[in-house]
């Protein structure tokens, strides 16, 4: 089974607006990543956030990592049409040997 | 341009036959992966590699055969291509430091007639 779980499936929000995603995951890890998916096209890394680090920011993405509840969410702030793609989780999980597991991801759509 | 590159871009293929999927990188990535994504179902690993030489299961190997002869290239080829393998393909690679995020290519869509 797929080690991250992503909620919401979908998300619709107005521009400007704040939209958040969620992904748990079941097992260690070395480090947490998310990615985003235009349609159509192959995945971009956005941002990557390690085991013992709690919040990273890059622009207008915030990751924040909860280690203890083995979740995380990605929050992008004051969002734009251009933000509409799929947002996926994907966990390097300790003792795995370089594999990267994806959730099932987040659809977002940022209405103008 | 650095990346990762596959071909083809689109393929159709019968029941039973085979095919490679071509996937290579310029970046000198040790780590090397082969994904498929089908609509409700995100992305699953099917093999991986860490290095020239060494290659291990994803989550859904069966069907697929991987090698890695050289750190530049990692070709996924069916064996003998059903209907269930209809999906879109992506390779991915990496820096063996895990402080960095996977570069994709940009797909195979493959269908299985």
């Amino acid at each position: 089974s797929q080690q991250g779980e992503e909620d919401p499936q979908a998300l619709s929000i107005q521009e400007g607006e704040n939209a958040t995603m969620n992904c748990s995951y079941k097992t260690s890890i070395n480090n947490l990543q998310w990615y985003r998916q235009n349609s159509g096209r192959g995945l971009v890394h956005l941002i990557l956030i390690r085991s013992n680090e709690r919040e990273k920011h890059s622009g207008r993405l915030r990751v924040t990592l909860d280690t203890s509840k083995k979740s995380s969410s990605l929050l992008i702030t004051a969002s734009r049409a251009a933000d509409t793609a799929s947002y996926f989780c994907a966990t390097d999980a300790r003792n795995q040997g370089g594999k990267l597991i994806f959730g099932q991801g987040t659809e977002l759509s940022v209405k103008p | 341009n650095a990346g990762v590159t596959q071909t083809p871009k689109f393929q159709v293929l019968k029941t039973g036959q085979s095919m490679t999927l071509q996937c290579a990188q310029d970046m000198n990535h040790e780590y090397m992966s082969w994904y498929r994504q089908d609509p409700g179902m995100g992305l699953r690993l099917i093999h991986y590699s860490v290095g020239a030489g060494i290659t291990d299961q994803g989550e859904v190997p069966n069907g697929y055969n991987v090698s890695r002869s050289t750190t530049e290239d990692f070709p996924l080829r069916l064996l003998s291509a059903a209907p269930s393998q209809t999906s879109v393909y992506f390779c991915a690679s990496s820096y063996q430091d895990r402080g960095y995020g996977y570069t994709f290519g940009s797909g195979t869509r493959l269908t299985v007639v």
